[in-house]
């Protein structure tokens, strides 16, 4: 399967400030970034989806402005929580993808926790 | 409005024994499958999936079986052995002229007991 790394794979930060999460696909070069979230006990939500050089588009619900993402190359995507909030700790997942790729793998995953 | 529903939060199985993973869809638009197996605090790691032009695939202990006219997959594993225990998500997609979303079931909890 494809090598997704993430860093960092865990972070604890103060409720205000921002938080960056960078995923790099490390074997492939990804045209396409998918950024999920998970709540415990909750199943992956897809918050995002970003084509490198493209805007992101952003899944209903989820504040474009809040959670900011970044495809400026094709093996590395940023998402950017800003203003973070005690409900915003959550499991960040990105998984990147090439067009018409069948199976999707999934990075390590950014545990966030704002206190 | 779920498309991807695993109605089984957990499942037990003994030890040797087949687990049998149940997921259900509702969009008749989705023609490629997978099961996802998810440790705490880690990504999901990819099992085994399946096109919807096929109604069996197997790989080693996992094999997966589509049924399209009830919208229903299952992932059968056997033998059942205790690394085995984790969350297994269904998921499913719809191809288009670029890479797809996948959309996840809740997942199901499997315990394998010894």
């Amino acid at each position: 399967g494809a090598v997704v790394s993430q860093h960092p794979s865990w972070v604890i930060c103060k409720s205000g400030t921002s938080v960056k999460i960078e995923c790099r696909s490390l074997d492939f070069q990804a045209t396409t970034m998918f950024w999920y979230r998970q709540f415990p006990k909750q199943s992956l939500m897809l918050m995002a989806t970003s084509n490198e050089g493209s805007k992101a588009t952003y899944e209903q619900g989820v504040e474009k402005d809040k959670f900011l993402i970044n495809h400026a190359s094709l093996t590395l995507s940023t998402l950017t929580v800003t203003s973070a909030h005690p409900e915003d700790s959550s499991f960040y997942i990105c998984s990147p993808a090439q067009w018409d790729q069948e199976t999707q793998y999934f990075g390590p995953g950014t545990r966030l926790l704002v206190l | 409005d779920q498309q991807v529903k695993q109605n089984s939060p957990s499942l037990s199985v003994q030890e040797g024994r087949i687990s049998i993973l149940n997921c259900d869809y509702t969009n008749s638009m989705f023609d490629y499958f997978l099961w996802y197996k998810k440790y705490p605090a880690e990504g999901p790691t990819f099992l085994i999936s399946i096109s919807s032009i096929k109604d069996k695939n197997e790989d080693g202990r996992f094999t997966v079986f589509l049924n399209k006219s009830a919208k229903h997959l299952s992932l059968h594993i056997v033998p059942s052995q205790p690394g085995d225990s984790a969350v297994y998500f269904c998921a499913a997609r719809r191809r288009n002229s670029s890479a797809s979303k996948i959309i996840f079931g809740s997942g199901t909890r499997l315990s394998i007991r010894p």
